[in-house]
């Protein structure tokens, strides 16, 4: 069981589109951050959230970082093919000695 | 801006073969990891360390080893390589243990054992 879970694993749109994409828990975790990882590469980190409810913004991606610090969303506007990858969220469980846990992923495929 | 150079993004390997992965960061990070990554299953743990002579085990340490001679350069050593060690392994590195910074990675070393 992962202890968090992205969905959809897998997302194909077309150009223009808006999209969202989701990473849940029932841990809490004092920070998370998503990343976005192409093929034949290492993940890239886009953004990191520490604050309940804290919604950060890069350019046409937003983030929100749950209020319980349980899940998070990233919402791309007016999708581009630049956007296709894969989005991984990563969280650091909050309490004590922790190990940082991934996500599966989001595939994302934008079409032009 | 941070660099973690894996040493090949391509490996073919046979059965029972030592094999050395390297990884080499250029910003003074104390905190290095060890991932692999497999279709469905996300990103593994292996090994990570804090410090330089330090290690610590993850989540599937089995079949693995690590050497931490020197700051800058973390090896994962695969003491006899078997197919289902086939995979993409990330490399990474972090300034501090709380993500805020986040990790950088590697470009990954796919690795097929035969």
């Amino acid at each position: 069981t992962q202890l968090l879970e992205q969905s959809p694993q897998f997302l194909s749109i077309q150009e223009g589109e808006n999209l969202t994409v989701y990473c849940n828990s029932s841990s809490v975790f004092s920070s998370l951050q998503w990343y976005r990882q192409e093929p034949g590469e290492g993940p890239v980190l886009l953004v990191t959230v520490v604050t309940g409810g804290e919604v950060k913004k890069l350019k046409r991606l937003t983030f929100q970082f749950g209020d319980a610090r349980k899940d998070s969303s990233l919402h791309i506007t007016a999708a581009q093919p630049g956007d296709t990858g894969l989005y991984l969220c990563a969280g650091l469980p909050s309490g004590g000695y922790q190990k940082v846990t991934f996500g599966i992923g989001t595939k994302l495929q934008v079409i032009p | 801006d941070v660099k973690v150079t894996q040493s090949s993004r391509y490996l073919v390997k046979r059965t029972g073969e030592k094999v050395f992965l390297e990884c080499v960061q250029d910003m003074d990070h104390e905190n290095m990891f060890w991932y692999r990554q497999d279709p469905g299953l996300g990103l593994r743990l292996i090994y990570f360390s804090y410090d330089v002579k330090m290690k610590e085990k993850g989540d599937i340490p089995e079949g693995y080893s690590v050497s931490r001679e020197k700051k800058e350069r973390f090896s994962l050593i695969l003491e006899s390589a078997s197919t289902n060690q086939t995979s993409m392994y990330l490399c990474a590195s972090s300034t501090d243990t709380t993500l805020f910074h986040g990790y950088t990675f590697g470009s990954g070393t796919r690795l097929t054992v035969v």
